[in-house]
């Protein structure tokens, strides 16, 4: 597609269920990145996808969160067992290889842990 | 672990006047970028800097990179309300993860 697609915009659900967001990469981009962001907040790196190679998971708060990449494409963002802590915009960006000349970010999708 | 510093947190301006947000960072980059994002959106990608002691300039936006790659400014003079909106840096090493700074809040009062 012409940029990151993310779904779902807006997801609230209640405390203790699970949830999943979708990130669809540019296609081409082998580089996959997850960010979250508090309101007022800067971006907090959770996840980083690069080819074939291992994630690097080191910004994944707890282990109630978890990040799957399908090939080169999609991405999905699993939290489990969802905490009011977890109320934030989760945001998906990728680039055509690391280095590259900036990141594209989706237009994230907005958690509400209610 | 890699940590990118910015500030000031927020800057209010008159319109016209110049503006500078700094960014520093606790190891060695091997580039950084800078990034808008305007209220209610998502970042976008402005620039990135790779060599030490780099400058560029986008119209009134200068962005420079410090010669120890460690750290980098953006100045823009005579602001605009346009120029509203939060600038974060975001510094990597070599072909590893985007750390971003906390941002600057930017403010223009027409």
């Amino acid at each position: 597609g012409a940029g990151v697609s993310q779904s779902p915009s807006n997801k609230v659900t209640e405390k203790g269920k699970d949830v999943e967001l979708r990130c669809d990469p540019i296609s081409g981009h082998t580089a996959l990145y997850w960010y979250r962001q508090r309101l007022g907040q800067g971006l907090e790196f959770l996840i980083y996808f690069q080819g074939n190679s291992a994630p690097d998971k080191s910004g994944l708060p707890s282990d109630r969160f978890s990040a799957e990449r399908t090939g080169e494409s999609v991405s999905t963002l699993t939290i489990q067992r969802t905490q009011q802590e977890d109320s934030a915009v989760y945001l998906c960006a990728s680039s055509p290889h690391p280095g590259a000349q900036g990141y594209t970010f989706g237009s994230g999708t907005r958690l509400t842990v209610v | 672990g890699q940590q990118v510093m910015q500030i000031p947190q927020y800057q209010h301006v008159q319109e016209g006047e110049d503006f500078t947000t700094y960014c520093n960072s606790s190891t060695t980059l091997s580039n950084i970028q800078w990034y808008k994002q305007r209220p209610g959106g998502h970042p976008v990608f402005l620039i990135q800097l790779v060599k030490s002691g780099e400058v560029k300039k986008q119209k009134r936006l200068t962005f420079q990179f410090g010669e120890a790659k460690k750290n980098s400014s953006l100045h823009i003079t005579a602001t605009q309300t346009t120029d509203v909106g939060t600038y974060f840096c975001a510094g990597s090493n070599q072909g590893g993860k985007l750390i971003f700074g906390q941002g600057t809040e930017l403010s223009v009062k027409p």
